[in-house]
């Protein structure tokens, strides 16, 4: 049973490029999370994909935006880059949106930005 | 609003010491309460949960026991090895609600 997998593994990007991240939920699951952690620092929630449309968002500019497919992948997109985005990106992923299901996190993809 | 304190590492220990890494919340209501592991390279794994006051979790000899008069879920090992070296969260969820609120991660090294 494959878990959560995201790609690519590394980015490299220049300021105000935009990028777009990938993830595919373990099998069975319906709902996306997407997380920023800065080096050295926790998980930081971006926001949450659950029936193709956004259900909650954290404390992140409009730059950062996403998408869910019918069969439930999802897009993390950010546009304008800084070099304060740069940090590794997670993706989680549950059945069902709210409720104590546990995430499941993949390996992430690590963002540079020059 | 909602938010998790833990120590500050870098914590190292020798192989087969007692291992404390304490952590605090803020949170209304009774959110459920989560150790997360991230070995080097890696994502984060979910080590043990306790969704209650007084529940304790338990996994791999790592226990938590989640004490709402304190507001603390403290991780605690009798008998650390190196293949414990790791980055460990503390979290917490809100029953309502399903986004993760985590600490800042305490790095855990230990040395043979």
């Amino acid at each position: 049973d494959a878990g959560v997998t995201q790609s690519p593994t590394h980015l490299i990007k220049t300021r105000g490029q935009q990028v777009t991240l990938r993830c595919s939920p373990k099998s069975g699951h319906d709902t996306v999370s997407w997380y920023q952690q800065a080096l050295g620092q926790g998980p930081q929630f971006i926001f949450q994909y659950y029936e193709e449309e956004e259900r909650q968002r954290g404390n992140f500019p409009d730059r950062f935006s996403g998408h869910q497919f019918p069969n439930y992948s999802s897009e993390l997109n950010v546009n304008a880059l800084l070099l304060g985005d740069s940090a590794l990106y997670l993706c989680a992923s549950t059945r069902g949106a709210g409720g104590p299901r546990e995430q499941f996190f993949g390996p992430g993809t690590r963002l540079t930005v020059l | 609003g909602d938010s998790v304190t833990q120590m500050e590492g870098p914590v190292t220990l020798s192989e087969e010491a007692f291992l404390t890494i304490n952590c605090t919340y803020t949170a209304t209501g009774y959110p459920s309460l989560f150790w997360y592991v991230q070995y080097p390279g890696e994502g984060l794994q979910l080590l043990l949960k306790a969704t209650k006051a007084d529940d304790k979790g338990s996994n791999k000899g790592f226990e938590a026991t989640y004490r709402k008069e304190t507001t603390s879920f403290h991780l605690e090992k009798g008998s650390v090895q190196v293949s414990d070296s790791a980055v460990y969260f503390c979290a917490l969820r809100k029953s309502s609600a399903s986004k993760i609120i985590f600490g800042s991660g305490t790095r855990l090294s230990i040395r043979p």
